[in-house]
């Protein structure tokens, strides 16, 4: 099974209220990642985790949280959605770091 | 940090013909250069990749052309369906923050295939 599952597939969200995005994979997979996919732009990573270190790119350090309780599954967690938050949020996870990644269907957040 | 541009936004073919889609990179140690696809409402997957060892790839309809000296690649799809409609996006692998290995994607290519 080489699935990436995503909960929810939709999320509505206030402004100022946290966002907590699931996502998870039974491939085994040592390395998993975010994007933000926002519409006519190219995903950007947000984050990823290689085995339990997380590793959060330098210009979203402090708007994103993430953790890896076991293998299988990551969450991203927003603490307060801003309407700049809008956007598709990907999962992916690979083998390895430098490997194919494998995508779930993505979770539309809309902030209001 | 690494820059991929994806030149055509939109593409539209006739059944049989090909497609290509070009993209460019900035960064000279890029190694990776993976496809993705994205039909309606699913995720991306992915359907070929080039490594910089080779300047050419092909599988089944499916060709991929680096050309390192101008920091340039290219999906050429063959004899297009109407299931190819979608949108292609081209990405290169970069250096994160942490010093590991990144994919940073081009914008997107939105091909539609008509009979």
């Amino acid at each position: 099974d080489t699935t990436v599952k995503q909960n929810p597939r939709y999320k509505l969200a206030r402004v100022g209220k946290p966002v907590n995005l699931i996502c998870s994979q039974t491939m085994n997979h040592d390395t998993m990642y975010w994007y933000q996919k926002k519409p006519n732009q190219a995903p950007k990573l947000l984050l990823f985790y290689y085995d339990k270190i997380l590793n959060r790119e330098a210009d979203t350090f402090e708007k994103f949280q993430s953790s890896r309780p076991n293998n299988s599954f990551c969450s991203l967690y927003i603490g307060s959605a801003g309407l700049e938050y809008s956007a598709m949020y990907l999962c992916a996870s690979s083998r390895d770091r430098g490997g194919e990644q494998y995508f779930g269907p993505g979770t539309r957040l809309t902030v209001l | 940090g690494e820059k991929v541009e994806q030149h055509e936004s939109t593409l539209s073919v006739r059944e049989g013909d090909s497609a290509v889609i070009n993209c460019t990179y900035t960064d000279t140690a890029s190694s990776y250069f993976p496809w993705y696809k994205q039909e309606a409402g699913k995720g991306l997957h992915f359907v070929i990749d080039i490594r910089s060892n080779v300047d050419r790839k092909q599988s089944q309809r499916l060709i991929v052309l680096l050309d390192k000296k101008a920091k340039r690649f290219s999906l050429h799809i063959t004899a297009t369906q109407p299931e190819d409609s979608a949108i292609y996006f081209c990405a290169a692998s970069g250096i994160a923050s942490s010093s590991f290995s990144k994919l940073v994607f081009g914008q997107g290519t939105s091909l539609s295939v008509v009979p």
